[in-house]
C-alpha cells in the first residue's frame, strides 16, 4: 500500500485566501484524522472521521476551518479565509478502528499563509 | 493544564547512552499508550504501543506504564544517532472519546556520535 497521501506538501498562500488540503487514507481504514503541528502547541486534533461521518470537531479552531470525507478514500480541509497564524503544518491519518489501533501519518503538508 | 504533559526538550546525549523520555497524564481513564517517533519533516510513526500497566520490551527500546503515577516512560538503550528524532507520547482509553488519542508535546531528543 502507498500510504496515507496527502496533497499539496507545500502551499504558501496570502492573508484572506482559501486553502484546501486533501488526503487519501490507506484503503480499507475506517478512521480518518486531520491534525496541526506547530512548535507551540505540538500536535492537535481537529477533527475525526468514523465511515466518513464526523465524530469530533472540537479541535477545529473556528468556522474558518471546515472538513469534509465525500467517500471513504477522499477527505479535505478547507481554511477560508486563511490567516497568518494558520501557518503550520498539517497531518491526515488513518487508522482500522478507534484510538487502540495504530494511526497512520501521511507526509504532511506545510502550510505558509503571508 | 494539559492532560497530557512531555518536556519539549531538547535532550542531546553521546552515541551508546541511555535515554529515558517521560510524560504525566491526569486523566485516570487512560488505558491505551503510545510513543510514536518523528522524523524531521516526516509525519509520526507508531514506535512502541502498551495497554495498561506494566512493561514492554522491542529490541533496544523499553515503554513503562506506571498507572499509580500517572507516569509514562520511554528508555533507549545503547543509543544511536538514527535515534535523533521528537518522540511523542500518546494516550487514549474507555471513558473518553474512543476515536480520540491524547499527544504530548513532544521531546526532540539528538544523539551525537
Amino acid at each position: 500500500d502507498a500510504g496515507v497521501i496527502q496533497s499539496p506538501r507545500h502551499e504558501v498562500t496570502e492573508m484572506g485566501q482559501e486553502v484546501t488540503l486533501r488526503c487519501k487514507p490507506i484503503s480499507g481504514h475506517d478512521y480518518l484524522f486531520w491534525y496541526r503541528q506547530t512548535m507551540m502547541r505540538g500536535l492537535e486534533l481537529l477533527i475525526y472521521f468514523n465511515n466518513n461521518v464526523p465524530i469530533d470537531d472540537s479541535g477545529m479552531p473556528e468556522d474558518r476551518f471546515s472538513a469534509k470525507m465525500p467517500n471513504a478514500s477522499f477527505s479535505t480541509l478547507k481554511i477560508q479565509p486563511s490567516e497568518p497564524r494558520d501557518s503550520a503544518v498539517y497531518f491526515c491519518a488513518s487508522s482500522l478502528g478507534g484510538a487502540s489501533e495504530t494511526q497512520y501519518f501521511g507526509p504532511g503538508t506545510r502550510l505558509l499563509v503571508l | 493544564q494539559k492532560e497530557v504533559e512531555q518536556d519539549p526538550g531538547p535532550l542531546s546525549v553521546p552515541e551508546g547512552a541511555i535515554v529515558s523520555l517521560n510524560c504525566t497524564y491526569s486523566n485516570s481513564a487512560f488505558q491505551y499508550f503510545m510513543w510514536y517517533r518523528q522524523y524531521s519533516r516526516k509525519g509520526p510513526e507508531l514506535l512502541m504501543y502498551t495497554y495498561s500497566s506494566g512493561n514492554k520490551e522491542d529490541g533496544r527500546f523499553t515503554a513503562q506504564v506506571d498507572k499509580s503515577s500517572k507516569y509514562i516512560s520511554l528508555f533507549i538503550r545503547d543509543s544511536q544517532p538514527s535515534d535523533s528524532a521528537t518522540y511523542l507520547c500518546a494516550m487514549s482509553g474507555p471513558g473518553s472519546n474512543t476515536g480520540k488519542l491524547i499527544f504530548g508535546q513532544g521531546t526532540t531528543l539528538q544523539v551525537k556520535p
